[in-house]
């Protein structure tokens, strides 16, 4: 099945520096890649995903790069405040035709230092 | 805006005790999962649920665990006989049918099997 495998596990930056998380996953049929953000005490929630026809995709801060080839995908987050400490996971899935189940990586905990 | 509610926030039971875990989908969803993180660890798919019957289980989702949705609006997971190591938050998610794969977390019930 799919595995998929997220660095660093932490992260911390000062405000205003960028942050980048990488992740590898093992199933080429894979082809949805979202991106969570996990708050304490709350559930995962979308922050951004790429389909496998897009290379990248970018929402004011935050964008997201996948590489088929590699089998990779990356979050980057420019401009970093406070408010985008959390942990990050980044998941792979086979698509619609498979349920959308996700695998997800392991998490990295971002920490942003005012 | 519409969001996955998920109850009870927090249960507390004893070995070999049954646990339901209770979950509203979005209102106009038709795909529903169950995901289970435990303390640190990455979150795990659970089972996908579709049309009354399950699509696809993990291998972690054996014969103690059970789904059902048995209304229009809850989808429940049962676990039969808790075991020490089915202490973990547990999520459910959905996502609408057709074209869009994402998937939208509730906040996550935290099971504590003493």
């Amino acid at each position: 099945g799919e595995n998929v495998e997220q660095h660093p596990s932490t992260l911390s930056v000062q405000e205003g520096d960028s942050a980048v998380i990488k992740c590898t996953y093992s199933d080429s049929a894979s082809n949805y890649f979202p991106w969570y953000k996990q708050e304490l005490g709350k559930g995962p929630q979308l922050i951004i995903d790429i389909r496998s026809n897009v290379g990248e995709k970018k929402d004011q801060r935050i964008a997201v790069t996948l590489n088929k080839t590699a089998k990779h995908f990356s979050l980057h987050i420019t401009e970093t405040q406070p408010e985008d400490s959390a942990v990050y996971f980044c998941a792979a899935s086979l698509g619609l035709y498979n349920n959308n189940d996700m695998r997800f990586g392991a998490g990295t905990r971002l920490t942003v230092k005012p | 805006e519409p969001e996955v509610t998920q109850t009870p926030s927090h249960q507390v039971t004893q070995m070999g005790q049954e646990v339901i875990l209770r979950c509203v989908p979005i209102s106009n969803h038709l795909y529903f999962y169950w995901y289970r993180q435990i303390l640190g660890q990455k979150v795990e798919f659970l089972v996908s649920f579709y049309n009354n019957e399950i699509s696809e289980k993990s291998e972690i989702f054996d014969d103690q665990f059970s789904v059902e949705r048995p209304d229009g609006s809850n989808f429940t997971l049962k676990i039969r006989s808790t075991k020490l190591e089915d202490s973990a938050m547990y999520f459910c998610a959905s996502r609408i049918q057709g074209g869009e794969q994402t998937q939208y977390f509730g906040p996550g019930t935290r099971l504590l099997v003493l």
